[in-house]
């Protein structure tokens, strides 16, 4: 089955620096990655995604660079500010069908103001 | 409001008594989850339903069962819970055009 790599448990950067966390996966058939994110003490809750016919997407500080090839994703985050501190999961799923992303084990961003 | 709604939020239990954790969500999706959060913040899917289709990971313990009354409501029982049970227990749900829409979780403790 899919196997999800998250290399970084945690990260730290000052504020309005860049942010960068990279995922690996293994499953070629996998076309679509979510990404996610968990504030302390809450829940998680969807922030980007892209899928396997692009290798880029951007949503304002957010962007998810795809590297089809390498298997390789990641979530860049542009001008940091504190609120973005929290646990982003990446995740790796086939499109449609029986939807079950497999998810890494999160990164821990820390924002420094 | 249009949400994932989970209760309870906090549940403290013994070794061997029966839990239920309920689930309902307003958002119109046809299928629901139940994932298992562990300590080390590693998620972990337990059931997917869509009021048609019950798939169950094969790796998750018989004393957890879903239970559905409808699309809208899944929830979550366990027989005869033990301490690796401990955990936050998070309920999804997701329709054919969109991601997972999460609830706020129930943390479970099994003493």
């Amino acid at each position: 089955g899919e196997k999800v790599e998250q290399h970084q448990s945690t990260l730290s950067v000052r504020e309005g620096d860049s942010a960068v966390i990279n995922c690996t996966y293994t499953d070629t058939a996998s076309s679509y990655f979510p990404w996610y994110k968990q504030e302390a003490g809450k829940s998680l809750h969807f922030v980007i995604d892209i899928r396997s016919n692009v290798d880029r997407k951007q949503s304002q500080r957010l962007t998810v660079l795809l590297d089809k090839k390498a298997k390789r994703f990641s979530l860049h985050i542009t001008a940091t500010q504190p609120e973005d501190s929290a646990i982003y999961f990446c995740a790796a799923s086939i499109s449609g069908g029986n939807y079950k992303p497999t998810f890494g084990k999160g990164t821990s961003l820390v924002v420094h103001p | 409001e249009t949400a994932v709604f989970q209760t309870p939020n906090y549940h403290v239990t013994q070794v061997g008594n029966e839990v239920s954790f309920n689930c309902k969500q307003t958002l119109g999706h046809d299928t629901m989850y139940w994932y298992k959060q562990d300590s080390k913040k590693l998620l972990k899917i337990m059931f997917s339903y869509n009021n048609k289709q019950l798939i169950v990971n094969e790796t998750v313990p018989r004393r957890f069962s879903p239970q559905s009354s409808d699309k809208a409501h899944l929830n979550l029982r366990i027989k005869s819970v033990e301490p690796e049970d401990s955990a936050v227990y998070l309920c999804a749900s997701r329709t054919a055009n969109s991601d997972y829409t999460f609830g706020s979780g129930t943390r479970l403790l099994v003493i």
